[in-house]
């Protein structure tokens, strides 16, 4: 049991060059998130998804696309890609056993020159 | 969901216990409380949540004020792996919607 995976670790980037963030869970959970955390600061929802199929927007959803493939993948897109979204991004999957318990994803580093 | 106070750092020495306080003075009847913790460089790690009644499991104890508008997170004998960022959030129970994190109590804890 992985639980929450995330590829790649790490990545570096030229502004406008684009890359898909991989995320995957074996837990079987419905919901699944993706965060970014930049320095000093707290989490913030990028998008969510609630159920296979289904996606919505979080806090900070600006230049950033998601596809829920299945049950157990939910990728983040950047088109292209921006020095302002250089940050770390954690992917999150959420048990409905146990109220709001989510499970992290060891997370992606990532930098825009 | 209740917006949460917490101070910016605490430090705790290795051994002692480390209560952690959180305000949350405009939380609701149905709202929980909820801690997570991130040690650096790694993703958060759900510790424990509560309503009204004091919790406890193998990471810490939850003390909730009986009025709900505050609450402490105790380590009970703290190690240097405690060393990490808090996160006290509230929230409705079972939701789609996401966990907001402020940015928390960094704990140090000192040998």
């Amino acid at each position: 049991n992985a639980g929450v995976t995330q590829t790649p670790k790490f990545q570096v980037l030229k502004t406008g060059q684009s890359m898909t963030l991989q995320c995957a869970q074996d837990m079987n959970h419905n919901s699944m998130y993706w965060y970014r955390q930049d320095p000093g600061m707290g989490l913030r929802l990028i998008y969510y998804s609630a159920s296979e199929g289904t996606t919505d927007k979080g806090e900070v959803p600006n230049g950033y696309n998601v596809s829920r493939l299945n049950k157990r993948e939910f990728s983040l897109r950047l088109e292209s890609a921006a020095p302002s979204q250089t940050s770390v991004y954690f992917c999150a999957s959420r048990t409905e056993l146990f109220q709001e318990t989510q499970y992290f994803g060891p997370g992606t580093r990532l930098l825009v020159l | 969901d209740a917006k949460t106070t917490q101070p910016p750092s605490m430090d705790c020495a290795e051994g002692r216990a480390a209560n952690l306080p959180c305000n949350h003075s405009t939380i609701s009847g149905n709202e929980y409380v909820y801690w997570y913790r991130q040690i650096h460089s790694q993703g958060p790690q759900y510790i424990i949540h509560g309503l009204k009644n004091n919790e406890t499991n193998e990471m810490a104890s939850l003390i909730i004020t009986e009025d709900r508008k505050s609450s402490t997170l105790i380590l009970p004998h703290a190690t240097l792996r405690d060393t990490a960022v808090y996160y006290c959030i509230v929230r409705v129970g079972l939701g789609a919607n996401n966990l907001f994190f402020g940015t928390g109590t960094r704990l140090t804890v000192i040998p």
